[in-house]
């Protein structure tokens, strides 16, 4: 298995453009997450989903942000409209019931 | 959720043993202690996880105090490549909550 895989994996945006993030689990996997990691928050963890099902959103910064998991092997972040404050590496994660979790290599986007 | 706490960096030498510690004073029954690394502008990494009795894989030894109150991460020969931040992770289920982590600085 490739692991997971996220595109783009560099993001450069002008404020108020609207940003896709997206994301291929591993194969089998039931769970997905998105985290954000920042200098100034480190990694937080912004939703995560089971069985295509998003379980907790909580750490979702506010509405500007959605989350799709329209079938095991997709998913996606949306920032609408995005802001220089959004600049961040976002990661995406999956694993398989209780087990490691595995990480994509990461989209770092930057909003000018 | 209960909260862990790292040295925010540590040093040690080349091919010599690391043991990182963590404690966890407000553990649960049901909370197992994850360990993960995250190697330079790299996604994190899972290194090991345990519950009650210490753990062993090729990467890493996990030994966990009796009371549950604290661990230590052993890494039994650095290497530069072992230089990362290792976040240490109490959860009872899938969720991962990162904190700051410990800064592994390997010295050839």
């Amino acid at each position: 298995d490739a692991g997971v895989i996220q595109s783009p994996r560099h993001e450069v945006t002008e404020m108020g453009q609207e940003v896709t993030l997206r994301c291929k689990p591993i194969s089998g996997h039931d769970y997905l997450f998105w985290y954000r990691q920042t200098m100034m928050r480190g990694l937080e963890l912004l939703i995560y989903f089971n069985n295509n099902v998003p379980i907790d959103d909580s750490g979702m910064p506010e509405d500007r942000f959605s989350a799709k998991m329209p079938n095991a092997s997709f998913s996606t972040l949306k920032i609408q409209p995005s802001e220089p404050r959004d600049s961040a590496v976002y990661f995406c994660a999956s694993n398989r019931g209780n087990t490691e979790a595995f990480f994509g290599q990461g989209t770092r986007l930057t909003v000018v | 959720d209960a909260k862990t706490t790292q040295p925010n960096s540590m040093e040690s030498n080349e091919e010599e043993p690391v043991h990182l510690p963590c404690n966890h004073s407000t553990i649960s029954g049901t909370d197992y202690i994850h360990w993960y690394r995250q190697l330079p502008s790299q996604g994190p990494e899972y290194v090991i996880h345990g519950l009650t009795s210490n753990v062993n894989n090729r990467m890493a030894s996990l030994a966990i105090a009796e009371d549950r109150k604290s661990s230590t991460l052993i890494l039994h020969r650095a290497t530069l490549r072992d230089a990362a931040v290792y976040y240490c992770i109490l959860s009872p289920g899938n969720m991962l909550t990162f904190g700051g982590g410990t800064r592994l600085m390997v010295k050839p």
